[in-house]
């Protein structure tokens, strides 16, 4: 099983639905993350959590928001969908007792906004 | 000014080609530095990590950090087709977040 997992892995919507991707670890690790990727921009950082309680905005948070349930667990939600939200969405983890810790990412999530 | 710049190629080469591949950033600050690989449909994988500056060899592949001219590369010895993916660096200050380049796509052709 994969140490972070994302679902689902696919997703099409229409515009204007919510919608909820959902990001779980088994690494222990404190710290999360969720990221889209774009051809020709990279990984741009949408949220991030360094534990339960803490929540921060990263480059693109809007029109997103963010709910850390448990250590183990991240979800990203689009509340109301646009098409230039269609992307590749990754979420990562990291151990946040030292400093030098790498970011370990899921599978992605593909969603297409209609 | 981007804090990670990166060319994101396309590059292309044949089978056993030496394979170069690189960064420059703006943050001095960052002290770990990384490569990433990532296969079509997948999710990036470590591939290199380094400390401060300095050269770090695995197998075929050898990262190296100048951060006296805040560059950073990775050298990719006798490429493989199974090499074809798109390499994105990656670095980091103390304990603070990620900075990621747009990832270079290579191809080596057989």
């Amino acid at each position: 099983d994969a140490d972070v997992t994302q679902t689902p892995r696919n997703r099409i919507t229409k515009t204007g639905k919510r919608i909820m991707l959902e990001c779980s670890q088994t690494k222990g690790h404190d710290r999360m993350y969720w990221y889209r990727q774009d051809p020709g921009l990279g990984l741009r950082l949408i949220y991030y959590s360094f534990d339960v309680k803490d929540i921060n905005k990263g480059e693109i948070s809007d029109g997103y928001s963010v709910s850390r349930q448990a250590q183990a667990k991240f979800s990203l939600s689009l509340e109301s969908a646009i098409p230039n939200q269609t992307a590749l969405y990754f979420c990562a983890t990291s151990d946040g007792s030292g400093p030098e810790g790498e970011a370990f990412f899921g599978q992605g999530t593909r969603l297409t906004v209609v | 000014q981007k804090e990670v710049e990166q060319d994101p190629g396309p590059l292309s080469v044949p089978e056993g080609a030496i394979v170069s591949l690189n960064c420059t950033y703006s943050n001095s600050a960052f002290q770990y530095f990384m490569w990433y690989r990532q296969y079509s449909r997948k999710g990036p994988e470590l591939l290199m990590y380094t400390y401060s500056s300095g050269n770090k060899e695995d197998g075929r592949f050898t990262a190296q950090v100048d951060k006296s001219s805040k560059y950073i590369s990775l050298f990719i010895r006798d490429s493989q087709p199974s090499d074809s993916a798109t390499y994105l660096c990656a670095m980091k200050a103390t304990g603070n977040q990620f900075y990621f380049g747009t990832g270079t796509s290579l191809t080596v052709i057989p």
